[in-house]
């Protein structure tokens, strides 16, 4: 089946440091993908979707020169968390869609200290 | 404003129970619906995706079935086994998910 894989699982940055997540396809190829924000007992929020070879569409109230995303090929998506401060501190999720429904990564845990 | 609404928000059973989860959607724009699991910590595992020209789907002890006239879809899970505690997700599809609050399930042994 579609395979997404996102790394790292969990990553722990300084305030103002910046952190990169990768999401990649390994079976597929995905010109779209999604990043996803979860607070804990939430459900997701979607922050952004990812398109190959064009700007990235953030849903409404998401800064998007603070989660940069670059979609540079059909198999890798990475959303940037810049200039990180503890509100950031969340777990994130990419997804992609193809025929059978969406595959997530197994999300990243982002703590900001 | 689409919104997707799962009830319960929590359920606790004993092991060998038969349940259902529901899930409702107010966005006719929403053509597929598809459930997910949940563990704590972890990202999404897809159970079923229940296409618009469907009806319903069923996976080993899981069926769910989906009516959009009526904007609703359930989960049914057979003889619950702890293994089963989770989150569970549903989600309307319009081209990206529009996800529900969860229903967290806790099978009891």
């Amino acid at each position: 089946g579609a395979v997404v894989s996102q790394h790292p699982s969990w990553v722990i940055c300084k305030s103002g440091t910046s952190v990169k997540i990768e999401c990649r396809s390994l079976d597929f190829q995905a010109t779209t993908m999604f990043w996803y924000r979860q607070f804990p007992k939430q459900s997701l929020m979607l922050m952004a979707t990812s398109n190959e070879g064009s700007k990235a569409t953030y849903e409404q109230g998401v800064e998007k020169d603070k989660f940069l995303i670059n979609h540079a090929s059909l198999t890798l998506s990475t959303l940037t968390v810049t200039s990180a401060h503890p509100e950031d501190s969340s777990f994130y999720i990419c997804s992609a869609g193809r025929e059978g429904g969406y595959t997530f990564g197994s999300g990243t845990r982002l703590t900001v200290v | 404003k689409q919104e997707v609404t799962q009830i319960p928000a929590a359920l606790s059973v004993p092991e060998g129970e038969n349940l259902v989860l529901n899930c409702s959607f107010t966005d006719s724009a929403i053509y597929n619906l598809q459930w997910f699991r949940q563990d704590p910590g972890k990202g999404l595992t897809s159970l079923l995706l229940i296409q618009s020209s469907q009806r319903e789907q069923t996976s080993g002890r899981l069926n769910a079935s989906l009516d959009k006239s009526s904007g609703r879809s359930t989960l049914y899970i057979a003889a619950s086994q702890p293994g089963d505690s989770a989150t569970y997700l549903c989600a309307g599809v319009t081209g990206k998910l529009i996800f529900g609050q969860g229903t967290t399930l806790q099978v009891k042994p």
